[in-house]
C-alpha cells in the first residue's frame, strides 16, 4: 500500500520567516495531494493541494511543489505569522481507488 | 452552511459495549470515509465508501463497521469496542467530481475503558 513520509515532525520559525514541510510518497498510483492544516480541537482544513499533472501551485502566501519523478512534494509558507502555528498534514490519494493515506504531521510553531 | 456533522464529540464507554457514531454531510457528496487520529500516528483511514452500499477497507478496519444506505449519512459502528480502539475519530466528504479533498467533521474523542 502507499506509504507517506512527513518531515520534519517539529518546526519552529521566527514570525515572518518561510517554513517549508516536505512529504515523500511511494505508491506511484497517487494522483492527488492535498496540504490540510489542524488547529487545537478541530477537525483537519484542507488548505491547499495540487494534482498529478501540475507542478507548482500557490495561493498567497502558501505554496506546494511536486516531483512525480522523485515521488517528493513540499509546502512552503512564506511571511509566516503567529497565526499559521498548528498541525500540518500532507496526504497521497488515489483517487481512481478512494484510498487516501496521511503523513504523521508537522508541528509549526511560529515565534512572534 | 455545508458541513459535516458528527456524533458525539465525546463519549466513554465500556469494554464490550456496542457503539455507533453518526456522521451526516449535506453537500451531496458521493465519497465519504472515516479516519482515526492517534499522537504520532497522523491519520489512519478506516473505512471509506464512493457511493451508496459501497464501502470498501482503509488501513486500519478490524474491530469496526460501516453502512452507507443514503447518500448523506455514514454511520462508524463498534460492535465489541476494546481499549486500543480510545481515539480521536474523524468524519469526512469529498465530492466524486471535480477532484478535491476531503471536508471533515469536529472529531469524536472516544474512551473505552
Amino acid at each position: 500500500g502507499e506509504n507517506v513520509e512527513q518531515h520534519p515532525s517539529t518546526l519552529s520559525v521566527q514570525e515572518g520567516d518561510s517554513a517549508v514541510i516536505k512529504c515523500t510518497y511511494s505508491d506511484s498510483a497517487s494522483n492527488y495531494f492535498p496540504w490540510y492544516k489542524q488547529e487545537l480541537g478541530k477537525g483537519p482544513q484542507l488548505i491547499i493541494d495540487i494534482r498529478s499533472n501540475v507542478g507548482e501551485k500557490k495561493d498567497q502566501r502558501i505554496a506546494v511543489t511536486l516531483n512525480k519523478t522523485a515521488k517528493h512534494f513540499s509546502l512552503h509558507i512564506t511571511e509566516t505569522q503567529p497565526e499559521d502555528s498548528a498541525v500540518y498534514f500532507c496526504a497521497a490519494f488515489n483517487t481512481n481507488a478512494g484510498k487516501s493515506t496521511f503523513g504523521d504531521g508537522t508541528t509549526l510553531t511560529v515565534k512572534p | 452552511e455545508a458541513q459535516v456533522t458528527q456524533n458525539p464529540r465525546y463519549l466513554i464507554t465500556v469494554t464490550g459495549k456496542k457503539l455507533t457514531v453518526t456522521c451526516s454531510q449535506n453537500m451531496n457528496h458521493e465519497y465519504m470515509s472515516w479516519y482515526r487520529q492517534d499522537p504520532g500516528l497522523g491519520l489512519r483511514q478506516i473505512y471509506y465508501s464512493m457511493n451508496v452500499e459501497v464501502t470498501d477497507k482503509g488501513d486500519v478496519p478490524e474491530g469496526y463497521k460501516v453502512s452507507r444506505k443514503e447518500k448523506r449519512n455514514f454511520p462508524l459502528i463498534l460492535e465489541s469496542p476494546s481499549p486500543n480502539q480510545t481515539s480521536l475519530y474523524f468524519c469526512a466528504s469529498r465530492p466524486g467530481q471535480p477532484l478535491y479533498g476531503y471536508t471533515f467533521g469536529s472529531g469524536t474523542r472516544l474512551t473505552v475503558v
